[in-house]
This record gives structure tokens, sequence and C-alpha cells, in this order.
């Protein structure tokens, strides 16, 4: 069973900082991974989608990392601002179609 | 990509009633799918909405508590029945692009049952 594990769980760093999150999971058997952003009590926005063939993917101040073969999964953000504020969600996809979802970073920028 | 309409986007219901939750997209698809999100926590998987055919829901969720529709390719319902303080979540509603490589969320139902 396809396990998703996010740390850390919270972060609170001064506006400007480079900062990493992470995201592994249990099965390397995945389609895809995606990273969303989900802002308190709203739904999630798709920041980033790597394919299981793909390494990463950039977005702006975002860049998104994938080793499949390790589980693991990595979301940079350069030059962090406030409105960065959020919690963020990796999930992947395999087989059934269906996202299994990681537990969650939540990130405050601090102005 | 595809443009996903919830309602209501928010409510405040007594325990004991039912709400339903409606879902629109843009574009046709095949499955539609239903997500909790229970307050502090990830989000977990309801049941996976097909267009002609009972919904299939995960361990954990059975169909007299979470009744389905999905009466057309870009349309689906849920219900949360009987409710308690314990259904008090965020529902969201997803699809996938046609390559199922791809997710798409509504921006959610937050639902508060006192």
């Amino acid at each position: 069973k396809q396990e998703v594990t996010q740390i850390p769980a919270a972060l609170s760093v001064p506006e400007g900082e480079n900062l990493v999150l992470n995201c592994s999971f249990t099965d390397s058997a995945i389609y895809n991974l995606q990273w969303f952003r989900q802002d308190p009590g709203k739904g999630l926005t798709s920041l980033l989608l790597i394919q299981s063939s793909q390494r990463e993917q950039t977005s702006g101040r975002l860049n998104a990392s994938l080793d499949k073969s390790s589980g693991r999964s990595t979301l940079y953000i350069a030059a962090s601002q406030p409105g960065d504020s959020a919690t963020y969600l990796c999930a992947v996809i395999s087989g059934t179609y269906k996202y299994i979802f990681g537990t969650g970073t939540r990130l405050k920028v601090l102005a | 990509s595809a443009v996903i309409s919830q309602k209501p986007s928010r409510d405040i219901c007594q325990r004991g009633t039912s709400l339903t939750i409606q879902c629109q997209v843009d574009s046709q698809v095949t499955m539609m799918f239903w997500y909790r999100q229970q307050p502090g926590q990830s989000l977990t998987l309801i049941a996976t909405a097909n267009q002609g055919s009972e919904a299939t829901y995960e361990s954990g969720f059975v169909i007299d508590k979470f009744p389905i529709s999905r009466p057309n390719l870009t349309f689906s319902t849920l219900t949360v029945s009987n409710m308690s303080p314990e259904d008090s979540s965020i529902y969201l509603c997803s699809v996938n692009n046609r390559q199922n490589t791809e997710a798409f969320f509504g921006q959610g139902t937050r639902l508060t049952v006192v």
C-alpha cells in the first residue's frame, strides 16, 4: 500500500530564505508526482507536475525534483516571500489513477 | 486543464441533516473523485464516481453515508447523510486529465456540523 510522507510538518522562515520541502513515498511504481499549494480553508492549486520519466520541473521560483528509485521528491522555493505562506502537499498517482496525498508541510514566511 | 466548480463553498448544518455538494466540470471526464480533508489533516479519497455505474468507495466509506450521483460526464454530487460534528471537513471534487497523469481540484466545500 502506497504511503506518502512529508517533512517537515511545519516550517517558519524569514522572508528571502531559500527552502526545501521533502516528500517520500513507499512504492516507486508511480506514474507521476504532483505538488499542490493549499491556502487555509481553500481548495488545491497545482504547482508542479513531474512525470515518472522526468527528473525535475521548474516554474518561476519553484523547482521540484523526483528520484523514483529512492522514493523521494523535493520542492525547492527560492527567495521565499510572505505570499508563499500556505500548506504544500505532494501526491503520487499510480496504476489505479487515484492520488495518494502526503501529510503536508505548513509553511509560514515571516516579513 | 479542467475548470471545476463546487457548490456550496461552505455551509453550517445541524446534526442529523444531510447536505448535497455539487461538482461541475467544464469538459467531459470519465472519472470524478471525491475527497475529504478533516481539520489539520491531508486529503483522503472517499470514492470514485463513474458515469453509468455505481461509485467505487474506499475502505472506511459507505454508500449509505456518502451517496454519490453521476448523471453525466460533467457533473456529480456527493451527499453527506445524517451528519454529525465528526463530518466537519472540507470536501473536494477532483478530475484527472485525459491521460490520467494530472489532477485538478475544485475549490472545496467547507462543512461545519453543529
